[in-house]
């Protein structure tokens, strides 16, 4: 079955840019699917970040709108996360999942912690 | 935006009892919603979709309802594997998708 692995920086300076990848494995990440980024702040919610198709359509939280960028490699079966201008507010775990139309979120990966601090 | 409201914040069941938990929508959202079940230390995991289908795998004891603008998730006799934390989200209008803030299920 499709499963999600999270990976990148740990820690990222203020003011610098978070990059993650999600490798998708056990199937393709050009099936009929949409492919998101949802955070959780430490003891918080989850927030929707964005998603993508493999066409490379996206569709952006317009409060992270500004500072996130979305994309997809099909030769490596993944997608990756950028989010600019850090601060501390974006020190969060972050989990890529599968939008599977009406069926939701349905898998998700284990989630990646990402601090941001000098 | 879309502001999904979840109560209560905390609810406290004995095992074996009954748990109620709402979720409501800042306007309607039709059946666009899903509900998710949160452990410490891991990713959420889907329960609900369609404001009543049970996901794959998903105990019959879970049960979805509700539509337009309120729902309700109902445990109907709760196992020690239940206590976590409880997300409902809606997807009839997005950008953005949004979460609740969540409900949680702690042992009475």
């Amino acid at each position: 079955q499709v499963q999600l692995q999270e990976s990148g920086p740990g820690l990222v300076k203020p003011s610098g840019t978070l990059s993650l990848t999600c490798a998708v494995s056990g199937g393709s990440i050009s099936s009929s699917n949409w492919w998101s980024w949802i955070r959780q702040p430490p003891g918080k919610g989850l927030e929707w970040i964005g998603e993508i198709y493999h066409s490379g359509s996206t569709s952006y939280n317009p409060s992270l709108k500004s500072r996130v960028t979305i994309s997809v490699d099909k030769s490596n079966n993944q997608f990756s996360l950028r989010l600019s201008s850090v601060t501390a507010a974006d020190t969060a775990v972050y989990y890529c999942a599968r939008w599977q139309g009406s069926h939701a979120f349905d898998i998700w990966g284990q989630g990646t912690l990402v601090t941001v601090s000098s | 935006e879309i502001v999904m409201t979840q109560s209560p914040a905390t609810l406290s069941v004995s095992p074996g009892e009954r748990a109620t938990l709402s979720c409501r929508a800042s306007q309607s959202v039709s059946s666009n919603l899903a509900w998710y079940q949160q452990k410490p230390g891991q990713a959420p995991r889907l329960l609900i979709y369609d404001a009543s289908t049970r996901a794959t795998g998903i105990p019959a004891r879970f049960s979805g309802s509700g539509s337009g603008t309120e729902f309700t998730l109902t445990i109907s006799s709760l196992q020690s594997e239940d206590f976590a934390v409880y997300y409902c989200q809606q997807y009839n209008y997005w950008p953005p998708l949004t979460f609740g803030g969540g409900t949680k299920v702690e042992i009475k």
